[in-house]
């Protein structure tokens, strides 16, 4: 089936040591996005992509960056996360069907990640 | 500015009571679209429903049902004979028209629905 997988499930990274989490997509969707979502809180959009044109949001931290190389892959760098960027980190697509109808957001299952 | 409400923080019912979760929205979009999520304590989001700003019919699937009101901004989301598998949490979303080309999804706080037995 076409879906959005994000690696690992479950990341545990050491206080400042870089980290990447990754995102594939089946969809060939033109948007990609991040969110983050803290405990008890809604997800919170950082930044999105269409095609290769990169959109940060104004409060994004400029310890998150985000590469994609290719349609189907968007990477989350979290250059020196900090005890406060544990989170889960939602990945999601977005694009038309081929008949033209609008197709909506698919969301993957996510990475939560620990800062130890 | 988008921004969706969700009042209700936390709802308790005991399994098989009907339930209903208040969802208000405001944009300055004509066209726009809404969205329910649930979110288990698994993490993933699980799409319930979408809705365009022109189509203001209810729809029933099942158990679940919603409430468009453009009148009212409201998009409000009934369980009825809830169940303990139905405890989430369950968040409004709004977009605009054209999400593919890179809007944002704006989610509110979300309500925590606890479903007893």
């Amino acid at each position: 089936d076409a879906m959005v997988i994000q690696n690992p499930r479950y990341q545990v990274t050491q206080f400042g040591k870089p980290v990447t989490l990754s995102c594939s997509q089946t969809l060939n969707h033109n948007v990609m996005y991040w969110y983050q979502q803290k405990s008890s809180q809604a997800p919170k959009l950082l930044f999105h992509y269409y095609d290769k044109d990169f959109n940060n949001e104004a409060d994004t931290p400029d310890n998150f960056q985000s590469r994609r190389p290719n349609t189907s892959f968007c990477f989350l760098d979290i250059r020196s996360p900090g005890l406060g960027d544990a989170a889960m980190y939602l990945c999601a697509t977005s694009g038309r069907a081929g008949t033209g109808a609008f197709y909506g957001y698919t969301f993957g299952s996510g990475t939560r990640l620990t800062v130890v | 500015a988008q921004k969706v409400t969700q009042a209700q923080t936390e709802i308790s019912v005991v399994e098989k009571e009907d339930v209903t979760l208040d969802c208000v929205y405001e944009t300055r979009d004509t066209t726009y679209y809404l969205f329910w999520y649930k979110q288990p304590p698994s993490g993933e989001l699980v799409f319930l429903i979408r809705r365009n700003s022109f189509d203001e019919q209810n729809e029933i699937s099942g158990r679940y049902s919603w409430n468009f009101q453009k009148s009212t901004s409201s998009f409000n989301f009934t369980i009825t004979a809830s169940q303990v598998v139905d405890s989430a949490v369950y968040f409004c979303a709004l977009s605009g028209a054209y999400m593919e080309y890179g809007n944002k999804l704006v989610f509110g706080a979300g309500t925590i629905l606890r479903v007893k037995s």
